[in-house]
């Protein structure tokens, strides 16, 4: 079974620190996303890898960068962190095409004080 | 591009009742489907997922699904649901010949009660 493990459950952060959660894979999967999930929302796509050092925007990319410097590892980082990201984040994986479902890890519940 | 939508954002049903979860979508190619589930305070799980062929989808616990191309539909449904199905479903789409990424629906949250 595929394997995507996110560093923290609960994280606590204070209103401007760097942060950073991150996400590892066990399935060689080219493929990595990370999401934030708020009520009545969804999940909203904030930066995808489609391969080693490759990173593209999502739907809501503003206040948030990422790092791929392995192919099993998917760092999101909050450069200044603002209250209003207080939520929860997913990181997923999947293999090459759409035709393959994503794997999620269990969530990191993020609140920014 | 394609899009989801998910009818109900909450759906009620008694113990041993069955359920039907709606989801439609819009796309003007042909589409892969993925209902996935999120119990409380963990990550999204695949519970079934459309490709090609035969268009009655069956998946874990009991659920199956069914696609209708001309009513662009992918609902979810169980014949008797349990306590512990509680939890958020959401539909996803993708389309065939284009991006990796899917395109989720903004979720079910289905509440069995006793």
């Amino acid at each position: 079974d595929v394997k995507v493990t996110q560093s923290s459950r609960y994280l606590v952060k204070r209103t401007g620190e760097k942060v950073f959660l991150e996400c590892v894979q066990d399935m060689d999967h080219e493929n990595m996303f990370w999401y934030r999930q708020d009520p009545g929302l969804g999940l909203r796509l904030i930066y995808f890898s489609y391969d080693v050092k490759m990173k593209e925007k999502g739907d809501i990319p503003e206040g948030y960068s990422v790092s791929r410097e392995k192919k099993e590892r998917f760092s999101l980082i909050l450069e200044s962190a603002s209250t209003n990201q207080t939520s929860m984040y997913l990181c997923a994986s999947s293999s090459g095409t759409g035709n393959q479902p994503q794997h999620f890890g269990d969530g990191t519940r993020l609140s920014i004080l | 591009a394609q899009s989801v939508t998910q009818l109900d954002s909450q759906v009620p049903v008694f113990e041993e009742a069955p359920v039907e979860l709606r989801c439609n979508y819009s796309s003007s190619v042909s589409v892969y489907l993925f209902w996935y589930v999120q119990y409380p305070n963990q990550g999204l799980q695949l519970l079934l997922k459309y490709l090609s062929g035969s268009t009655l989808v069956k998946g874990i616990n009991g659920f199956e699904a069914e696609f209708n191309k001309s009513q662009t539909s992918f609902h979810l449904r169980k014949p008797s649901v349990h306590i512990s199905d509680t939890a958020e479903y959401f539909c996803a789409v993708s389309e065939l010949g284009g991006s990796y990424i899917p395109t989720f629906g903004r979720g079910t949250s289905l509440i069995v009660h006793p």
